[in-house]
């Protein structure tokens, strides 16, 4: 069965650095598009990043531009978000989630995984 | 960016009922539309894809319609399972956008 999970969440301190991991298995992961949403304690889902199938055109969110790079190594069906320069209102419950189709362009998110909680505090 | 408006924002129910939560976008989107629902600790649950097509192990009394710029999510008899957020999500392009979600209690 498909399954996603996140891994590498923590504490870190206004202006540090985390790196999410996205294990992925029971599906060709190399053949689909993986997404990034977080959720902010008690507010509503906000899309983050996607990184498609190839690795190419990564796209973010304006809230993360700049300080976020998303990529994956297919050998391990494994996707990675590099977080910077994190700030207070980046604390969130970060979700991977697969792309329903394995075709180029968009979709809906079938698949999710059960998130990894960042915590941005001093 | 496209803006999406989900209303109402909580909705009160009783088992039994029949629901509908709606999406507004600012400009057209075709059918490029899901809905999600989400509970309490939880990762989001896809139900409705394409605006209307029912997502594989979805109970029927969930339906979605619409296109362009309107869209409906109806749950036709309220179940006690049933009682969560729920979001509808943009994917016409990027960024993908969603709604600011529905919360569903138990009246």
């Amino acid at each position: 069965q498909v399954q996603l999970v996140e891994s590498g969440g923590g504490v870190v301190q206004p202006g540090g650095s985390l790196r999410l991991s996205c294990a992925a298995s029971g599906f060709a992961f190399s053949s689909y598009d993986i997404h990034w949403v977080r959720q902010a304690p008690g507010k509503g889902l906000e899309w983050v990043s996607l990184i498609r199938f190839d690795g190419n055109e990564p796209v973010y969110a304006d809230s993360v531009q700049g300080r976020v790079t998303v990529s994956r190594d297919n050998s391990k069906d494994t996707v990675f978000l590099q977080m910077n320069s994190l700030r207070p209102e980046d604390t969130a419950v970060y979700y991977c989630a697969k792309k329903r189709e394995g075709t180029y362009g968009s979709g809906p998110l079938d698949y999710w995984g059960q998130g990894a909680l960042v915590t941005v505090s001093s | 960016a496209i803006q999406m408006t989900q209303s109402p924002s909580s909705l009160s129910a009783s088992v039994g009922d029949r629901v509908t939560i709606t999406c507004r976008a600012s400009q057209g989107i075709r059918s490029n539309l899901g809905w999600y629902q989400q509970r309490p600790g939880k990762a989001p649950k896809l139900l409705i894809h394409t605006a209307s097509t029912l997502q594989r192990g979805v109970p029927s009394r969930f339906s979605g319609s619409g296109s362009g710029t309107d869209f409906t999510l109806t749950i036709s008899s309220l179940q006690p399972e049933d009682f969560a957020t729920y979001y509808c999500l943009l994917y016409n392009n990027y960024p993908y956008t969603f709604g600011q979600g529905t919360r569903l209690e138990i009246k």
